[in-house]
């Protein structure tokens, strides 16, 4: 099986650039996708392909990937990205590939 | 646009079979997609059960592989998870999401259920 390890928390000021990664031996040969999570909501895909942001994102959403670690950055951070983030990795051609990161609670204040 | 709808009882008792039915809308579950669950105990991260091609292919969480099965029934549009001997640390919502397959076999959750919070207590 796979991991995606994440850190716990990061805490930025409104305004600022956060930055999550998420590491994993698996990742240099598979994207990596992020979703944003709020309480009692359902997750929103906020990162697809390492670095492509869906339409209804905003632009501030931002992804890279180099070797085994993805990276999630939000630039100017503002007070609603405030939720816990995940990182996703599955491969249709292996039976147990499905595997999130830990999450990170990303706190703006 | 598609909908997905979860369904099933919201309290189960320690060492019975928790099961849900995710209802799919606005689109034909046999349109070349996985179709998965997803769970989030109190206080945890997300976590993927496993997920499930139109063909009945499925795919399981290595963790959870002994105790689940997940099925699909393209007849009525929807599919559903079922997860043996259950015990309080299966506690968790559950959501259940459609899965894109891209063009490296990779593959993401692009659409979910609201999700659905399922007890397991006696």
């Amino acid at each position: 099986s796979y991991e995606l390890t994440q850190p716990t928390s990061v805490s930025v000021s409104p305004g600022q650039t956060a930055r999550i990664t998420c590491s994993g031996d698996a990742l240099p040969e598979r994207f990596a996708f992020w979703y944003q999570h709020k309480s009692g909501q359902a997750p929103v895909l906020v990162i697809y392909e390492d670095s492509k942001r869906p339409s209804v994102i905003p632009e501030r959403f931002s992804g890279s990937r180099s070797g085994t670690m993805a990276t999630l950055t939000i630039s100017g951070a503002q007070v609603e990205d405030e939720a816990d983030y995940y990182c996703f990795s599955a491969d249709s051609s292996e039976e147990h590939s499905g595997v999130f990161g830990g999450g990170t609670k990303l706190t703006v204040l | 646009q598609v909908r997905l709808q979860e369904s099933g009882p919201g309290l189960v008792k320690p060492s019975e079979t928790l099961s849900l039915t995710c209802g799919v809308s606005n689109f034909f579950i046999n349109s070349g997609y996985f179709w998965g669950w997803v769970r989030q105990p109190p206080g945890k991260g997300l976590e993927w059960i496993g997920s499930v091609y139109q063909t009945g292919s499925a795919y399981y969480n290595p963790s959870l592989e002994s105790r689940v099965i997940i099925s699909i029934d393209t007849s009525n549009n929807r599919f559903s998870l079922d997860l043996r001997s259950v015990t309080a640390a299966d506690t968790a919502v559950y959501y259940c999401a459609k899965a894109t397959i891209i063009y490296t076999g990779n593959y993401y959750f692009d659409s979910w259920g609201q999700g659905t919070l399922v007890a397991v207590s006696s």
